[in-house]
Protein backbone atom coordinates (compact mmCIF):
# COMPACT_ATOMS: atom_id res chain seq x y z
CA UNK A 1 0.00 0.00 0.00
CA UNK A 2 1.19 3.41 -0.75
CA UNK A 3 1.88 6.15 1.74
CA UNK A 4 0.54 9.35 2.56
CA UNK A 5 2.50 11.90 0.02
CA UNK A 6 2.92 15.84 0.30
CA UNK A 7 3.66 17.77 -2.56
CA UNK A 8 5.63 20.00 -3.01
CA UNK A 9 8.36 18.60 -0.36
CA UNK A 10 9.92 22.30 -0.34
CA UNK A 11 8.56 25.64 -1.02
CA UNK A 12 10.20 29.05 -0.93
CA UNK A 13 7.71 31.88 -0.38
CA UNK A 14 7.96 35.95 -0.11
CA UNK A 15 5.98 37.52 2.65
CA UNK A 16 2.74 38.57 1.73
CA UNK A 17 1.83 35.74 -0.60
CA UNK A 18 -0.01 32.85 -0.46
CA UNK A 19 0.60 28.83 -1.02
CA UNK A 20 -1.36 25.51 -1.40
CA UNK A 21 -0.14 22.49 -0.35
CA UNK A 22 -2.01 18.85 -1.47
CA UNK A 23 -1.61 15.10 0.65
CA UNK A 24 -2.93 12.31 -0.62
CA UNK A 25 -3.75 10.25 1.77
CA UNK A 26 -3.72 6.31 2.17
CA UNK A 27 -5.96 4.70 -0.25
CA UNK A 28 -9.29 4.13 2.27
CA UNK A 29 -8.13 6.65 4.62
CA UNK A 30 -11.03 8.71 5.20
CA UNK A 31 -9.76 11.38 8.18
CA UNK A 32 -6.85 13.37 6.94
CA UNK A 33 -5.00 15.86 9.25
CA UNK A 34 -2.42 18.74 8.62
CA UNK A 35 0.04 19.78 11.56
CA UNK A 36 2.41 22.55 11.69
CA UNK A 37 5.68 21.63 12.95
CA UNK A 38 9.02 23.99 14.25
CA UNK A 39 11.71 23.64 15.87
CA UNK A 40 10.90 23.98 19.68
CA UNK A 41 7.14 23.99 19.03
CA UNK A 42 6.59 20.61 17.92
CA UNK A 43 3.67 19.44 16.13
CA UNK A 44 0.75 21.95 16.27
CA UNK A 45 -2.83 20.35 14.69
CA UNK A 46 -4.00 23.12 12.35
CA UNK A 47 -7.12 20.69 11.36
CA UNK A 48 -8.90 17.77 10.42
CA UNK A 49 -11.05 16.51 7.50
CA UNK A 50 -13.10 13.78 7.12
CA UNK A 51 -15.60 13.30 4.27
CA UNK A 52 -14.89 16.98 3.03
CA UNK A 53 -16.08 18.17 5.96
CA UNK A 54 -13.37 19.81 8.77
CA UNK A 55 -14.28 18.22 11.75
CA UNK A 56 -11.26 19.62 14.30
CA UNK A 57 -9.79 23.30 14.34
CA UNK A 58 -6.59 23.98 16.08
CA UNK A 59 -5.78 27.67 17.35
CA UNK A 60 -4.29 28.92 13.93
CA UNK A 61 -5.79 32.16 12.81
CA UNK A 62 -7.83 32.18 9.57
CA UNK A 63 -5.37 32.70 7.39
CA UNK A 64 -4.91 28.75 7.35
CA UNK A 65 -7.61 26.86 5.62
CA UNK A 66 -8.24 23.64 3.94
CA UNK A 67 -10.49 21.56 1.76
CA UNK A 68 -10.72 17.88 1.25
CA UNK A 69 -11.99 16.57 -2.03
CA UNK A 70 -14.02 13.21 -2.74
CA UNK A 71 -11.29 11.08 -2.44
CA UNK A 72 -9.97 12.13 0.39
CA UNK A 73 -7.32 14.20 -1.58
CA UNK A 74 -6.88 17.39 0.79
CA UNK A 75 -5.36 20.77 0.36
CA UNK A 76 -4.22 23.36 2.90
CA UNK A 77 -4.17 27.31 1.84
CA UNK A 78 -2.05 29.64 3.83
CA UNK A 79 -2.87 33.54 2.94
CA UNK A 80 -0.89 36.35 3.32
CA UNK A 81 2.17 34.52 4.33
CA UNK A 82 3.89 35.71 7.38
CA UNK A 83 8.12 34.83 8.41
CA UNK A 84 6.69 32.88 11.25
CA UNK A 85 5.19 30.72 9.07
CA UNK A 86 7.83 28.86 7.87
CA UNK A 87 7.70 25.37 8.70
CA UNK A 88 7.54 21.91 7.65
CA UNK A 89 3.81 21.16 6.96
CA UNK A 90 2.64 17.49 7.76
CA UNK A 91 -0.18 15.54 6.68
CA UNK A 92 -1.63 12.91 8.49
CA UNK A 93 -4.07 9.95 7.50
CA UNK A 94 -6.08 7.70 9.25
CA UNK A 95 -8.70 5.40 8.57
CA UNK A 96 -11.57 6.82 10.38
CA UNK A 97 -11.91 8.71 13.65
CA UNK A 98 -8.76 11.12 14.67
CA UNK A 99 -8.13 8.87 17.30
CA UNK A 100 -6.94 6.01 15.11
CA UNK A 101 -2.97 5.58 14.20
CA UNK A 102 -1.87 8.37 12.34
CA UNK A 103 0.16 7.77 9.14
CA UNK A 104 2.37 10.85 8.20
CA UNK A 105 3.24 11.86 5.24
CA UNK A 106 7.32 13.14 4.32
CA UNK A 107 6.12 16.95 4.93
CA UNK A 108 6.12 19.80 2.96
CA UNK A 109 8.97 22.10 4.35
CA UNK A 110 8.30 25.93 3.57
CA UNK A 111 10.13 28.75 3.86
CA UNK A 112 9.46 32.51 3.81
CA UNK A 113 11.52 35.06 2.84
CA UNK B 1 -7.70 23.71 27.60
CA UNK B 2 -6.97 19.81 27.51
CA UNK B 3 -2.97 18.99 26.96
CA UNK B 4 -0.59 16.19 27.08
CA UNK B 5 2.47 17.59 29.23
CA UNK B 6 5.99 15.02 27.96
CA UNK B 7 8.72 15.56 29.77
CA UNK B 8 11.82 15.87 29.01
CA UNK B 9 12.65 17.88 26.19
CA UNK B 10 15.56 16.67 25.57
CA UNK B 11 18.03 13.84 26.77
CA UNK B 12 21.37 12.85 25.99
CA UNK B 13 22.82 9.61 27.23
CA UNK B 14 25.80 7.45 26.41
CA UNK B 15 25.09 4.15 24.24
CA UNK B 16 23.92 1.39 26.45
CA UNK B 17 22.38 3.50 29.78
CA UNK B 18 18.97 3.72 29.64
CA UNK B 19 16.42 6.22 28.40
CA UNK B 20 12.70 6.91 30.04
CA UNK B 21 10.04 9.54 28.46
CA UNK B 22 6.95 10.35 30.40
CA UNK B 23 3.64 11.75 29.23
CA UNK B 24 0.87 13.53 31.68
CA UNK B 25 -2.46 14.58 30.47
CA UNK B 26 -4.79 16.85 32.09
CA UNK B 27 -7.24 14.48 31.21
CA UNK B 28 -8.73 10.96 31.09
CA UNK B 29 -7.85 9.96 27.72
CA UNK B 30 -9.09 6.67 25.66
CA UNK B 31 -5.59 6.03 24.02
CA UNK B 32 -2.10 6.76 24.14
CA UNK B 33 -0.12 6.22 20.99
CA UNK B 34 3.42 7.08 20.62
CA UNK B 35 5.40 7.72 17.70
CA UNK B 36 9.11 8.31 16.42
CA UNK B 37 10.34 11.04 14.24
CA UNK B 38 14.58 10.35 13.02
CA UNK B 39 16.04 13.49 12.41
CA UNK B 40 14.90 15.05 9.01
CA UNK B 41 12.23 12.74 8.76
CA UNK B 42 8.57 12.44 9.57
CA UNK B 43 6.42 10.95 12.69
CA UNK B 44 6.00 7.45 13.00
CA UNK B 45 3.60 5.10 14.16
CA UNK B 46 5.28 2.80 17.28
CA UNK B 47 2.63 1.25 19.46
CA UNK B 48 -1.26 2.08 20.86
CA UNK B 49 -2.31 1.54 24.57
CA UNK B 50 -5.69 1.15 25.07
CA UNK B 51 -6.76 0.03 28.60
CA UNK B 52 -5.92 0.98 31.74
CA UNK B 53 -2.82 -0.08 33.43
CA UNK B 54 -1.64 -1.84 30.31
CA UNK B 55 2.30 -2.26 29.44
CA UNK B 56 3.77 -3.32 25.64
CA UNK B 57 7.03 -4.13 24.56
CA UNK B 58 8.71 -3.79 21.65
CA UNK B 59 12.09 -5.43 21.37
CA UNK B 60 14.14 -3.08 24.14
CA UNK B 61 11.40 -0.52 24.31
CA UNK B 62 8.67 -0.96 27.16
CA UNK B 63 5.14 1.17 26.51
CA UNK B 64 3.26 1.81 29.86
CA UNK B 65 -0.20 3.41 30.05
CA UNK B 66 -1.31 5.08 33.49
CA UNK B 67 -4.10 3.15 35.72
CA UNK B 68 -6.20 6.47 35.54
CA UNK B 69 -5.18 6.68 31.85
CA UNK B 70 -4.52 9.84 32.14
CA UNK B 71 -0.35 9.05 32.43
CA UNK B 72 1.99 7.25 30.28
CA UNK B 73 5.77 6.54 29.50
CA UNK B 74 8.01 4.77 27.22
CA UNK B 75 11.39 3.34 28.90
CA UNK B 76 14.02 2.40 26.45
CA UNK B 77 16.40 -0.25 27.34
CA UNK B 78 20.38 0.31 26.59
CA UNK B 79 20.01 2.74 24.23
CA UNK B 80 21.89 2.59 20.76
CA UNK B 81 22.54 5.25 17.97
CA UNK B 82 19.60 4.10 15.73
CA UNK B 83 17.71 4.85 18.83
CA UNK B 84 18.09 8.72 18.04
CA UNK B 85 15.08 10.75 17.71
CA UNK B 86 12.25 12.81 18.92
CA UNK B 87 9.75 10.74 20.77
CA UNK B 88 6.25 11.94 20.72
CA UNK B 89 3.08 10.85 22.75
CA UNK B 90 -0.11 11.39 21.84
CA UNK B 91 -3.76 11.19 23.61
CA UNK B 92 -6.51 10.27 22.26
CA UNK B 93 -9.71 11.68 23.73
CA UNK B 94 -13.49 11.02 23.02
CA UNK B 95 -15.89 12.86 22.27
CA UNK B 96 -18.86 13.98 18.80
CA UNK B 97 -15.52 14.55 16.57
CA UNK B 98 -12.49 13.20 19.19
CA UNK B 99 -9.10 14.62 19.43
CA UNK B 100 -5.76 14.01 19.39
CA UNK B 101 -3.32 15.77 21.51
CA UNK B 102 0.36 15.63 20.87
CA UNK B 103 3.32 16.25 23.64
CA UNK B 104 5.68 18.48 22.58
CA UNK B 105 8.25 15.33 22.15
CA UNK B 106 11.38 14.04 24.16
CA UNK B 107 14.75 14.61 21.80
CA UNK B 108 17.60 11.65 22.45
CA UNK B 109 20.80 12.27 21.47
CA UNK B 110 22.93 9.28 22.08
CA UNK B 111 26.79 9.25 22.06
CA UNK B 112 28.72 6.39 21.10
Amino acid sequence: KAGVTQTPRYLIKTRGQQVTLSCSPISGHRSVSWYQQTPGQGLQFLFEYFSETQRNKGNFPGRFSGRQFSNSRSEMNVSTLELGDSALYLCASSKGTITDTQYFGPGTRLTVL
Amino acid sequence: GQQVMQIPQYQHVQEGEDFTTYCNSSTTLSNIQWYKQRPGGHPVFLIQLVKSGEVKKQKRLTFQFGEAKKNSSLHITATQTTDVGTYFCAGGVSGNTGKLIFGQGTTLQVKP
